[in-house]
This record gives C-alpha cells, structure tokens and sequence, in this order.
C-alpha cells in the first residue's frame, strides 16, 4: 500500500517564487528520499534525509522531516522552468535487517510558469 | 558510465503472450528492484533482489517472475501478459541493501497490453 502522501497534488507557481511539497507516512520508517521525475523519463534522486535528521540542504532544495507528526516537506527557491517535473517521496524502512525497497507516495506535480 | 539500462522502451503485447523486460546495471550494486507506475498510483513495487541468487516479492508481484543470475541482471518475466499489466515498468538498483543510499533508475519500459 502507498506509505507516502504529498501534498499538493498539483502546484503552479511564476518562475522565482518558492515551492513547497509536503509528503505524509505511516510508519516508522530510517529514512525519506525525494525524486524527480521529467516527463517520460526516469526518476533522478535529489535528496536524502534519514530519520535521526530534521533538515537538509542541497542547493536550492531544502527538506525538513518531522518524525513526530511523520511528515516531511521539500522546499524548492527561486524556481526555473527546468523545475517542471512530478515530484516523489519515498520511504525506506527495514524489516529483519534488510531493505523491503522504497515505497513512493503519488507525487506533486509541479508546472513553472514563464 | 550507463547506470541503469532497461530494453525494450516501448512493447505492445496481446493478451496471453509472455515477454522478458531486460535491466542491466553497471555499478555494481547488491540492490535491484522493479516498479510499475501507474497513472495517480505513483511507484508500486513488484519484486526486488539484495544479490546474485536471492530476489523477494514486492507489493504486487502477481504475474511476474524475475531471478538474478549475475550482479548485473535483473529481468522481470510476464508469463501470461494481461491488460491490467499495461503500465510503465522502471528498474532500479542501489548500493546494497540494509543501508540509506540513492536508487538510480532506469529510463522505463512502456508496455502496452491489448
């Protein structure tokens, strides 16, 4: 079953402005990873944060993981248009010592507006 | 370096056909995994592998088969192809199993079954 929820389904923003998508889990998870997907093409990983962290940056990207609530959000600054794409969460937890995969959520699709 | 190389990219299939979807990687990662996505259903995972000789099933493995022979290789078998399998197949590997670290995936198989 999907572990993963984001927020919002769908998003439009003007070039430069700020975007933010939140994901919502179920479980206790060891870590959270955010992809990008462009359309008709394959998911490219852009971060990873694992559950003993509350925030992380690369770049323009900015994810914060709230364990409590189980929740996390990606923040994207100063969009560009080459930040179209769908945008995923994915939760890794372990069972018996090993990795069961990664189990996404439905995605954010984001459009950036010239 | 060719990271993770899925063929065919597109197939058409009648009902009841069988049909072999190839990944190969050349990273040597212990980690290899299938999804199929599906429109507003994000990532769903079929069968995965933690090494040569040693695969397990997903979330929704029924009416796929795979085996992992080498490293390299981890194709997924239709053996009686029906049309809820239309969907894009994407492969993925990663480092190695039980530890937090990036998937890279493949560029997806688009499969199509009338």
């Amino acid at each position: 079953s999907q572990q993963g929820e984001e927020d919002p389904q769908a998003l439009s923003i003007q070039e430069g402005e700020n975007a933010t998508m939140n994901c919502s889990y179920k479980t206790s998870i060891n870590n959270l990873q955010w992809y990008r997907q462009n359309s008709g093409r394959g998911l490219v990983h852009l971060i990873l944060i694992r559950s003993n962290e509350r925030e992380k940056h690369s770049g323009r990207l900015r994810v914060t993981l709230d364990t409590s609530k189980k929740s996390s959000s990606l923040l994207i600054t100063a969009s560009r248009a080459a930040d179209t794409a769908s945008y995923f969460c994915a939760t890794e937890e372990y069972s018996g010592g090993g990795a069961d995969g990664l189990t996404f959520g439905k995605g954010t699709h984001l459009i950036i507006q010239p | 370096n060719a990271g993770v190389t899925q063929t065919p990219k597109f197939q058409v299939l009648k009902t009841g056909q069988s049909m072999t979807l190839q990944c190969a990687q050349d990273m040597n990662h212990e980690y290899m995994s299938w999804y199929r996505q599906d429109p507003g259903m994000g990532l769903r995972l079929i069968h995965y592998s933690v090494g040569a000789g040693i695969t397990d099933q997903g979330e929704v493995p029924n009416g796929y088969n795979v085996s992992r022979s080498t490293t390299e290789d981890f194709p997924l078998r239709l053996l009686s192809a029906a049309p809820s399998q239309t969907s894009v197949y994407f492969c993925a590997s990663s480092l190695s199993p039980g530890t937090p670290n990036e998937a890279f995936f493949g560029q997806g198989t688009r499969l199509t079954v009338v």
